[in-house]
C-alpha cells in the first residue's frame, strides 16, 4: 500500500526565505506526483505535477523535483511571501493505476506561515 | 472554461439524520467525478470514484454511499450519519484526455453533533 509522508508538518518563516518542503513516498512506481496547495477551508489548487519521467518542473516562484529511486520530492519556494501561506500538498498517483480514473494518494500537508 | 461546484458549503447535522452532498462540474463532458475526505489531523482519503454515469468504485467501507444520476453530478450520501463522518468534503473532476489530472471543487464542511 502507498504510503505518501511529508515534514515537516508546520512551518513558519519569515518573508523573503527560500523554503523546502518534502515529500517521500513508499512506493516508488509512480505514473506521476503532484503538489496542491490547500487555503484555510477551500479546496485544492494545483501547483506542478511531474511525470515519472521527469526530474523537475517550475512554475514561477516553484519549483518541484522528483527523485523516483529514493521515492523523494521537495517543493522549493522561492523568496517566501506572506501570500504563500497555506497548506501545500502532494499526492501520488501509481503507475499501476493508469487508465480512465486517476486515483490519488494524498500526504497529509506541511502548513506553511510566512510572516511579514 | 470548467468550473466544478459544492453544495451545501458548511453543514451541520445530529447523529442519526440523512445527508446528501452534491457536486456539479460545467464545461466539460464525460468526465471522471471523485469524492475526497479530509478528517482533522489526516490526508485527504479517496472514497468514491465514477467513470460514468451510474458507475460507482468505492474504495473503502463506510457509512456512506455515491450515486451519479447524470454525466456531471456527483452525490455523496448517508441514511444515517455518525460522529465520525465529520470532515471536509471535496469533490474532483479529471478530462478524459488527461485523467492524471485532478480539479478539485471548494469542499463542504460536515459537523456531526
Amino acid at each position: 500500500k502507498q504510503e505518501v509522508t511529508q515534514i515537516p508538518a508546520a512551518l513558519s518563516v519569515p518573508e523573503g526565505e527560500n523554503l523546502v518542503l518534502n515529500c517521500s513516498f513508499t512506493d516508488s512506481a509512480i505514473y506521476n506526483l503532484q503538489w496542491f496547495r490547500q487555503d484555510p477551508g477551500k479546496g485544492l489548487t494545483s501547483l506542478l505535477l511531474i511525470q515519472s519521467s521527469q526530474r523537475e518542473q517550475t512554475s514561477g516562484r516553484l519549483n518541484a523535483s522528483l527523485d523516483k529511486s529514493s521515492g523523494r520530492s521537495t517543493l522549493y519556494i522561492a523568496a517566501s511571501q506572506p501570500g504563500d501561506s497555506a497548506t501545500y500538498l502532494c499526492a501520488v498517483r501509481l503507475r499501476s493505476q493508469r487508465g480512465t480514473a486517476s486515483k490519488l494518494t494524498f500526504g497529509t500537508g506541511t502548513r506553511l506561515q510566512v510572516t511579514l | 472554461s470548467q468550473t466544478i461546484h459544492q453544495w451545501p458549503a458548511t453543514l451541520v447535522q445530529p447523529v442519526g439524520s440523512p445527508l446528501s452532498l452534491e457536486c456539479t462540474v460545467e464545461g466539460t463532458s464525460n468526465p471522471n467525478l471523485y469524492w475526497y475526505r479530509q478528517a482533522a489531523g489526516r490526508g485527504l482519503q479517496l472514497l468514491f470514484y465514477s467513470v460514468g454515469i451510474g458507475q460507482i468504485s468505492s474504495e473503502v467501507p463506510q457509512n456512506l454511499s455515491a450515486s451519479r444520476p447524470q454525466d456531471r453530478q456527483f452525490i455523496l450520501s448517508s441514511k444515517k450519519l455518525l460522529l465520525s463522518d465529520s470532515g471536509f468534503y471535496l469533490c474532483a473532476w479529471s478530462g478524459r484526455d488527461r485523467p492524471y489530472e485532478q480539479y478539485f471543487g471548494p469542499g463542504t464542511r460536515l459537523t456531526v453533533t
